[in-house]
């Protein structure tokens, strides 16, 4: 299986901070990968798929960049719906991957 | 509106058997591959497997090959998730994903809203 690394693992900020999550691969996964947003209790809700393609309805301020082995997740001015935990999962490989997570806390 | 909606909580005890379900609406069923992940409390999440719900082609994780079956019902749009003998550890939220693309191999971009299954004695 391909190996999906997030760091940080625990990200503190405040409101209108500009925040970078990563993900590395363990191998190159060229742009399949996307990027999910959970908040306590709920169901995951998918943000960024290929790697930078903002899913409709997400606001701007998200954006993903990044191909091969190394991705990142940006947040331009994080607002106070925005903490939560996120996640990066690859999907060019059939047996799919998730990252492990990390979470964004106010500060 | 597209969406998945899943059976309710269940509590267990261990050796029994189980199956929850994800019954999709708003969309054609059998155009789009599902799948079951799964979410151990506190924890991360997990890809367990998928299928195909026009011909019921699964394939799953190697982590989940031989404790879960995967199953669906095209006529009634839904999927299954089942367990023949259930174990403490299988106490998390289990939640359904429909694949983005027809190809099996995507994002996840339709939810449903989770099925969380304690086992206790």
């Amino acid at each position: 299986d391909i190996q999906m690394t997030q760091s940080p693992s625990t990200l503190s900020a405040s409101v209108g901070d500009r925040v970078t999550i990563t993900c590395r691969a363990s191998q190159s996964i060229s742009s399949w990968l996307a990027w999910y947003q959970q908040k306590p209790g709920k169901a995951p809700k998918l943000l960024i798929y290929k790697a930078s393609s903002l899913e409709s309805g997400v606001p701007s301020r998200f954006s993903g960049s990044g191909s091969g082995t190394e991705f990142t997740l940006t947040i331009s001015s994080l607002q106070p719906d925005d903490f939560a935990t996120y996640y990066c999962q690859q999907y060019n490989s059939y047996s799919l991957t998730f990252g492990g997570g990390t979470k964004v806390e106010i500060k | 509106e597209v969406q998945l909606v899943q059976s309710g909580a269940e509590v267990k005890k261990p050796g029994e058997s189980l199956r929850i379900s994800c019954k999709g609406s708003g969309y054609s069923f059998t155009s789009y591959w599902i799948s079951w992940v799964r979410q151990m409390p506190g924890k991360g999440l997990e890809w367990m497997g998928r299928i195909d719900p026009s011909d019921s082609y699964t394939n799953y994780s190697p982590s989940f090959q031989g404790h879960v079956t995967i199953s669906a019902d095209k006529s009634i749009s839904t999927a299954y998730l089942q367990w023949s003998s259930l174990k403490a550890s299988d106490t998390a939220m289990y939640y359904c994903a429909r694949l983005f693309g027809s190809s099996g191999r995507d994002a996840f971009d339709i939810w449903g809203q989770g099925t969380m299954v304690t086992v206790s004695s």
